[in-house]
């Protein structure tokens, strides 16, 4: 089965870090590229970061509200994908979703994010 | 940045109805688009890629259309499963994007 696993979400205190991890299984994941998206409590989704495959160089986008401050890493040994998360604003609270997304130069068309986690719950207060 | 506009917020139909969700792009994306159903406490899922392709699994009375900045979801034939929040999603450049959503209800 086709399946993504985030964890490590919780609560922590502004100015603080977390890192999130995404499991991956049922697909190779070192040829997948890996985005991360957002929801705060009541809005919408909101894109975070994106890592490309190890074939595409492992290169990294952020959105800019994140720039500078997250961080996305793979370990294709182990089928992960990390969201490290430093100095963490009160905005940052969210449920995060990991997924499996198709943006290559190879690809014609977007192919979308296909394969979602169930979100990992993280809280930034005092 | 590109900016993406659902039209409507929200949109009250009942079971049979046929519904449209317009997006907007502030630029042209080409067909780099994805359409996502979000249903309260669950992951988004993808509905439509590519612009007007439909995602395996996915029931035929979903339809998308469009190119460029102008692009619509259509469910043919509302069922009571249907009832959730849709987002458009560009890919076309960094910072990907997605809409504000449409929350379908019932009527």
């Amino acid at each position: 089965e086709v399946q993504l696993v985030e964890s490590g979400g919780g609560l922590v205190q502004p100015g603080r870090s977390l890192r999130l991890s995404c499991t991956a299984s049922g697909f190779t994941f070192g040829d997948s590229v890996m985005s991360w998206v957002r929801q705060a409590p009541g809005k919408g989704l909101e894109w975070v970061g994106f890592i490309r495959s190890n074939a595409y160089g492992g290169t990294t986008e952020y959105a800019a509200s994140v720039k500078g401050r997250f961080s996305i890493s793979r370990d294709d040994s182990k089928s992960i994908a990390y969201l490290q998360m430093n100095s963490l604003k009160t905005e940052d609270t969210a449920v995060y979703y990991c997924s499996r997304d198709h943006n290559t130069p190879m690809e014609s068309t977007y192919y979308g994010m296909d394969v979602w986690g169930q979100g990992t719950t993280v809280t930034v207060s005092s | 940045d590109i900016q993406m506009t659902q039209s409507p917020s929200s949109v009250s139909a009942s079971v049979g109805d046929r519904v449209t969700i317009t997006c907007r792009a502030s630029q042209g994306i080409s067909d780099w688009l994805a359409w996502y159903q979000q249903k309260p406490g669950k992951a988004p899922k993808l509905l439509i890629y590519g612009a007007s392709n439909l995602q395996s699994g996915v029931p035929s009375r979903f339809s998308g259309r469009g190119s460029g900045t102008d692009f619509t979801l259509t469910i043919s034939s509302l069922q009571p499963e249907d009832f959730a929040t849709y987002y458009c999603q560009q890919a076309n450049s960094f910072p990907y994007t997605f809409g504000q959503g449409t929350k379908l209800e019932m009527k």
